[in-house]
């Protein structure tokens, strides 16, 4: 079955403790992208890559890093957490523009 | 400045009416890509249709019809005879293309909950 998986799907964590969300897609697909949701502002896009080690940054870098060392996986890095990363988390991929959304990561950072 | 507008920020309606749900968009770009998804109350994304800029036909997919209008920078979505499964949040989405990609780096409006009550 193609999908995107997303880990965890919730987490609970503290200011300052470093944190991965892991993404991987089975589609073989180039295109994969992070956002972030939040009420009132809707999606904004964290980081993309257009394939293997391409990344680039979207709307809301600040406070992230990625990584694309393969093309199934493309995880999402916290180094240092702050509460005002207290989000919902989509990961996504895509080969041409039918984007494929993980089921979201709902991260609360305390 | 948002890029992409969606001045609705909740609309309700009745089921079988039919509904329109706006999207704006600015880009100086002449090859861009405009693109609407769903995301009903379970939470998933879900895409829904990508258009180009370089062809502004309307485009009808059952109940739900697109009218892409570069003259007024516009990129509406109508559902007709509207049902209760409707319900959720629309975004609409611009991309002005990388690399020969219709994606890359990606603009959000902040969505429009759409209500369809019984």
């Amino acid at each position: 079955e193609a999908q995107v998986t997303q880990n965890p799907r919730y987490l609970i964590t503290v200011t300052g403790k470093k944190l991965t969300v892991t993404c991987s897609q089975n589609m073989n697909h180039e295109y994969m992208s992070w956002y972030r949701q939040d009420p009132g502002l809707g999606l904004r896009q964290i980081y993309y890559s257009m394939n293997v080690e391409v990344t680039d940054k979207g709307d809301v870098p600040e406070g992230y890093k990625v990584s694309r060392k393969e093309k199934r996986n493309f995880p999402l890095i916290l180094e240092s957490p702050s509460p005002n990363q207290t989000s919902l988390y989509f990961c996504a991929s895509s080969r041409r523009d039918t984007q494929y959304f993980g089921p979201g990561t709902r991260l609360t950072v305390l | 400045a948002q890029k992409v507008t969606q001045a609705q920020t909740e609309i309700s309606v009745v089921e079988k009416e039919d509904v329109t749900l706006d999207c704006v968009y600015e880009t100086r770009d002449t090859t861009y890509y405009l693109f609407w998804y769903k995301q009903p109350p379970s939470g998933e994304l879900v895409f829904l249709i990508r258009r180009n800029s370089f062809d502004e036909q309307n485009e009808i997919s059952g109940r739900y019809s697109w009218n892409f209008q570069k003259s007024t920078s516009s990129f509406n979505f109508t559902i007709t005879a509207s049902q209760v499964v409707d319900s959720a949040v629309y975004f609409c989405a611009l991309s002005e293309g990388l690399r020969g990609s219709t994606l890359g780096r990606l603009y959000f409006g902040r969505g429009t909950q759409l209500t369809v009550w019984p």
